[in-house]
């Protein structure tokens, strides 16, 4: 089975920087993703990753290293709309399914 | 494109009747997933359809639930009786498959609240 691990709350200031970690233990690995979700709405796709590194978009960088079973979720210049649950999604076997971590609840203070 | 469509948005029934949801996922996607989101155990895949065949439904509770997908189209989940412990968000989810080595990130549609009383 699959076993994704990533913090159920974070708080950070408006402006800063934030780092939301994902770790997994997982077989056939095919893919990370991050999805964003506001309450009462859907998940809506942040980025994906299935080599190594960091792939940046706009303020959003995801990384991901495959031989630790990790990856992180970096949000800059925090604004209040990013106040959200972000979920970190691991794409295994050949059918390519996606199972969901539990999700990390980011507050952003004024 | 008006991506995935989710009907009802809402739906409030008494323990034992039949709930039926319904999903149009996005025109040229092959493949369709049906996730359940709870407080307690957060969004679990119910059952995932390619190319209109279902693939792997391990994750359909028991018996009383039922997928189907007759078309390229539509699909319906069904729960036949329904009990209070259903109740939760279920999200229509689907995908254009990817290429070599890739996966496509799924497109969800907005949910239906169901409500088992």
């Amino acid at each position: 089975g699959q076993n994704i691990d990533q913090p159920t709350e974070m708080t950070a200031t408006e402006g800063a920087i934030v780092q939301i970690n994902c770790t997994y233990q997982t077989s056939g690995f095919n893919g990370l993703f991050w999805y964003q979700q506001h309450a009462g709405e859907a998940p809506t796709f942040l980025s994906y990753n299935v080599l190594d590194g960091l792939e940046e978009k706009g303020r959003f960088s995801s990384f991901l290293s495959r031989s630790k079973g990790y990856s992180y979720l970096l949000l800059k210049e925090l604004q209040m709309k990013d106040s959200a649950s972000y979920l970190c999604a691991v794409v295994t076997g050949s059918a390519r399914q996606l199972t969901f971590g539990s999700g990390t609840q980011l507050t952003v203070l004024p | 494109d008006a991506g995935v469509i989710q009907s009802p948005r809402h739906e409030v029934t008494e323990m034992g009747q039949e709930v039926t949801l319904r999903c149009k996922p996005i025109s040229g996607h092959n493949s369709l997933f049906w996730y359940r989101q709870t407080m307690m155990r957060g969004l679990e895949l119910l059952i995932y359809f390619n190319n209109n065949v279902p693939i792997d439904d391990s994750g359909m509770p028991e018996d009383r639930f039922s997928a189907k997908m007759p078309n390229a189209s539509f699909s319906t989940l069904k729960i036949q009786p329904s009990e209070p412990r259903d109740s939760a968000v279920y999200f229509c989810a689907s995908s254009g498959g990817g290429g070599r080595g890739q996966s496509s990130p799924l497109h969800f549609g907005n949910g239906t609240r169901l409500t088992v009383t």
